[in-house]
C-alpha cells in the first residue's frame, strides 16, 4: 500500500523558516517524480513544487522561486521542502503527492493527508 | 505559465442530472498534459482523468474528458450522491498549475 506522511508543519512568525517532511513507502520512490501542493483554508490547489527522480530537473511556482527549496533523500525514502522568509499567504495545508507511473511527467495520483503550515505573529 | 480558468464557479445539479464542467488554458496544451481531480471536504485530492480523457485508476465510467487546444470538458454523465464535491482541472508535465476548482453541489 502506498503511504505518504507529511510532518514538519507548525506555527510559525512571518520571516522565519520550516522545514517539511514527506516518508514515502509502498512504491519505487527513487525512481519516482514527487510533488508539492499547498492549500489556504477554503481555497483552491496551488502546486508548489516538483523534483524528478535523481533531482536532475526541478522546477517551482513562479510566485514562489528563491523562497522555497525542494529536495530528496532516495536513501530515506524522503522528500523534503525548506521553506524560507514564510509570509501569511503561505499558511496552507502542504500535500506531498506522487504519480503511479513514476514519471517527473505523469499526473499525480497518490497524495498524503497534507502538514498545516500557519504563518502568524 | 499556464493559467486555468474553470467554469462555472458552482453547478447545483440533482442526483441522476448531468454534469458538464469547463477548463479553459491561456495557451495551448499542445501535450495533453491535461487532468481533473476530486476532492472532498477533509480529504485529499483524488485523481479521476489524465491524459484530457483517460480514466485513472478505479474510476466509474460515469466521469469522461474532453477537448484539445486550450478548452477542456469534464463530464459526469448520471450524478451520484458521492459525486457532490469540487473538482480541479491541472495542467500537468514537470509543473503542476491547477484551475481555481468548480464546486458540484446539490440542488
Amino acid at each position: 500500500e502506498v503511504q505518504l506522511v507529511e510532518s514538519g508543519g507548525g506555527l510559525v512568525k512571518p520571516g522565519g523558516s520550516l522545514r517539511l517532511s514527506c516518508a514515502a513507502s509502498g512504491f519505487g520512490f527513487s525512481y519516482s517524480g514527487m510533488h508539492w501542493v499547498r492549500q489556504a483554508p477554503g481555497k483552491g490547489l496551488e502546486w508548489v513544487a516538483s523534483i524528478s527522480s535523481t533531482s536532475s530537473y526541478i522546477s517551482y511556482a513562479d510566485s514562489l522561486k528563491g523562497r522555497f527549496t525542494i529536495s530528496r533523500d532516495n536513501a530515506k525514502n524522503s522528500l523534503y521542502l525548506q521553506m524560507d522568509d514564510l509570509r501569511a499567504e503561505d499558511t496552507a495545508l502542504y500535500y506531498c503527492t506522487a504519480p503511479q507511473g513514476g514519471s517527473y511527467y505523469d499526473p499525480f495520483d497518490y497524495w498524503g493527508q497534507g502538514t498545516l503550515v500557519t504563518v502568524s505573529s | 505559465e499556464v493559467v486555468l480558468t474553470q467554469s462555472p464557479d458552482t453547478l447545483s445539479l440533482s442526483p441522476g442530472e448531468r454534469a458538464t464542467l469547463s477548463c479553459r488554458a491561456s495557451q495551448s496544451l499542445t501535450n495533453s498534459y491535461l487532468a481533473w481531480y476530486q476532492q472532498k471536504p477533509g480529504q485529499a485530492p483524488r485523481l479521476l482523468i489524465f491524459g484530457v480523457s483517460k480514466r485513472a485508476t478505479g474510476i466509474p465510467d460515469r466521469f469522461s474528458g474532453s477537448g484539445s487546444g486550450t478548452d477542456f470538458t469534464l463530464t459526469i454523465s448520471r450524478l451520484e450522491p458521492e459525486d457532490f464535491a469540487v473538482y480541479y482541472c491541472q495542467q500537468y508535465g514537470g509543473s503542476g498549475t491547477f484551475g481555481h476548482g468548480t464546486k458540484v453541489d446539490m440542488k
